[in-house]
């Protein structure tokens, strides 16, 4: 059983730019949530998608937004982008109550 | 604001020692709680989860929980180097909450 597909793994974007990341979750789970991870704040959630309805959503600014498909693939887009936007990406594939992250996506913003 | 604390570490014993990893939590409610290990520059993978109070076992790990305190701890018996990474403890309220992790460093 395939696990959770994040790409690209590696961006490097200019600041001001937008960047759309992809999650494809495990086969079954109707459940992806967003979580960006810095050294200092740890894993912070973003959202969660269920259905392609937005069932939660942490308190980032407007600039972050997501959205899921009928196949329950789903991004996050984070348009204008800072220097604080760097972290790791990480999506979650969640059935019932556990939770399985994928390999996540390292932007680096210049 | 529902939290989920951890000390941030680095816990450090010796190869074959017992870890004791701590976390608590601060919403009475939370019925699912999991722990992660996260290598260096990867994600968190699921290691545990419990839901009742007590004890669950895995192998060389063991999830404790106890709902009165808000504590939820994981042992890690006969540690190995390769245990030497981050563990990050999770609640689920509405969202899955996670502490900042304890970094543990298992030396030969």
């Amino acid at each position: 059983k395939a696990g959770v597909t994040q790409t690209p793994r590696y961006l490097i974007k200019t600041r001001g730019q937008q960047v759309t990341l992809s999650c494809s979750p495990i086969s079954g789970h109707r459940s992806v949530s967003w979580y960006q991870q810095t050294p200092g704040q740890g894993l912070q959630f973003l959202f969660e998608y269920f259905s392609e309805t937005q069932r939660n959503k942490g308190n980032f600014p407007g600039r972050f937004s997501g959205r899921q498909f009928s196949n329950s693939r789903s991004e996050m887009n984070v348009s204008t982008l800072e220097l604080g936007d760097s972290a790791l990406y990480l999506c979650a594939s969640r059935v019932n109550t556990e939770a399985f992250f994928g390999q996540g996506t390292r932007l680096t913003v210049v | 604001q529902k939290e989920v604390e951890q000390n941030s570490g680095p816990l450090s014993v010796p190869e074959g020692a017992i870890a004791s990893l701590n976390c608590t939590y601060s919403d009475r409610g939370s019925q699912s709680f999991f722990w992660y290990r996260q290598y260096s520059g990867k994600s968190p993978e699921l290691i545990m989860s419990i839901y009742s109070n007590g004890d669950k076992e895995d192998g060389r790990f063991t999830a404790q929980l106890n709902k009165a305190s808000q504590y939820v701890s994981l042992l890690i018996r006969d540690s190995q180097p390769s245990d030497s990474a981050t563990y990050l403890c999770a609640v689920l309220y509405s969202t899955l909450t996670f502490g900042k992790g304890t970094m543990l460093l298992v030396s030969p």
